[in-house]
């Protein structure tokens, strides 16, 4: 079975400071990675994914995320955060070429400061 | 182009009760996944349906179903409507059964009192 693990339940950082969200992650088999974010009261839009290839990824608002198979891991990072980034993030993981099963983490609350 | 739909948005029964939600996919995308999202946690895979079959089901118990119809748009419905099952229901579409992308709608909030 496949599980994810967000280490950190809440993140507070200060405008325009660097910030990384981590992501662990249990899988017997190969995977796809995801990161989305939710804004209050909306759904889930996705931020970045890992399928295959470069193990660096780059998705929108500035943020990427490095695919690390040998620590199982897939953290988040932006070199500088607004305000307008305060969300909860989730990592999620599949089956590589399965079906649309994702297992998605405890989440991240982002708290961006002035 | 409109995004995942989803209706009502919000909606309050009481428990015993049954409940359907509805869910209008991006149009061309042919996979509808249900997840509910409880209050301070992650979502949690409910089912997937695509081609307007059952590919996928979650751990959860069998008062939960859901069904795709022939223009792809998705009901999800609940029987016995427990306090356990306040949340928030959400409907993601896809293109394919594995591209991993899911397009998110707002989804419909259930209060069971």
């Amino acid at each position: 079975a496949q599980s994810v693990t967000q280490l950190d339940s809440q993140v507070p950082v200060f405008e325009e400071a660097p910030v990384e969200l981590r992501c662990n992650y249990s899988s017997s088999v190969s995977v796809y990675l995801f990161w989305y974010v939710q804004y209050p009261n909306q759904g889930l839009q996705l931020l970045l994914k890992y399928l295959s290839g470069s193990t660096l990824v780059k998705g929108i608002n500035g943020f990427e995320a490095e695919f690390n198979k040998s620590q199982t891991s897939f953290h988040l990072r932006k070199p500088s955060v607004h305000i307008s980034d305060t969300a909860e993030y989730f990592c999620a993981v599949s089956d590589a070429g399965g079906y649309n099963k994702l297992i998605f983490g405890a989440g991240t609350r982002l708290a961006v400061h002035p | 182009d409109a995004g995942v739909t989803q209706s009502p948005t919000h909606l309050i029964k009481t428990r015993g009760q049954q409940v359907t939600l509805r869910c209008s996919p991006i149009s061309g995308h042919k996979s509808v996944s249900w997840y509910q999202q409880v209050l301070g946690q992650g979502p949690q895979f409910i089912f997937q349906y695509y081609e307007k079959e059952e590919r996928g089901r979650g751990n959860f118990p069998d008062r939960f179903s859901a069904r795709q119809f022939p223009n792809y748009s998705s009901e999800l419905n609940v029987n016995a409507l427990l306090l356990g099952d306040s949340a928030l229901y959400l409907c993601a579409s896809s293109l394919s059964r594995a591209t991993g992308e899911l397009f998110f709608g707002e989804g419909s909030r259930l209060t069971v009192l």
